[in-house]
């Protein structure tokens, strides 16, 4: 059974530094991974998906890298702002029509 | 881009009684719907998957009886927490499938904050 984990739990950093985000899988056989930003009491806004055949996506300050074999990938978060403050979550899907697995997530406060 | 409605936002009720929440996909068909709950500072826990005219498949340790899910439309799923306790008190969120020329997506709704009195 897919687990997937998400370190760190809690990140504060001061405006304007780059960050990373990790998240590690157990199963390595995935047919896509998402990284997701939730807000407190609120839904989730997809941030980047990454297909298995892909290393890496990249949308404005975001990047985010897929390493199957190692069951890995990164969210570096580039120039950061408050209102950057979320929960990061990371999910990954075993094959087409199955349901999304998700971290615990990474919880990030940029301060001003 | 495919929308995800997801009814009520934000419910308060009794212990016992029983609350349903709608979720819609509004200009696409979702043959699949899939259920979460997520309690704070946890993450989202599937709940059940939903497929369009047939009975939902749930998680292991997820009570069928009391988490009624009904998906009688392709455009339509519903849950029903049944004779709901405070342990219910939960963040539900709905999620569909969308397939299109490009290939498949989830898309999700925006959570139903259920707390239980």
């Amino acid at each position: 059974k897919q687990e997937v984990t998400q370190i760190p739990a809690a990140l504060s950093v001061p405006e304007g530094e780059n960050l990373v985000l990790n998240c590690s899988f157990t199963d390595s056989a995935i047919y896509n991974l998402q990284w997701f930003r939730q807000d407190p009491g609120k839904g989730l806004t997809s941030l980047l998906l990454i297909q298995s055949s892909q290393r890496e996506q990249t949308s404005g300050r975001l990047n985010a890298s897929l390493d199957k074999s190692s069951g890995r990938s990164t969210l570096y978060i580039a120039a950061s702002q408050p209102g950057d403050s979320a929960t990061y979550l990371c999910a990954t899907r075993r094959q087409a029509g199955t349901a999304l697995i998700f971290g615990k997530g990474t919880t990030l406060s940029v301060s001003s | 881009g495919a929308v995800v409605s997801q009814h009520p936002s934000r419910v308060i009720c009794k212990s016992g009684t029983s609350v349903k929440i709608e979720c819609r996909s509004l200009d696409f068909q979702a043959t699949t719907m899939f259920w979460y709950r997520q309690f704070p500072k946890q993450s989202l826990m599937l709940m059940a998957t939903s497929n369009e005219g047939s009975k939902a498949t749930y998680e292991q340790g997820v009570e069928k009886d009391k988490f009624l899910i009904n998906h009688a439309s392709l455009t339509l799923s519903t849950l029903t927490v049944t004779s709901a306790h405070p342990e219910d008190s939960s963040f539900y969120i709905c999620s569909a499938r969308a397939i299109d020329s490009s290939g498949e997506k989830l898309f999700f709704g925006s959570g139903t904050q259920l707390s239980v009195l």
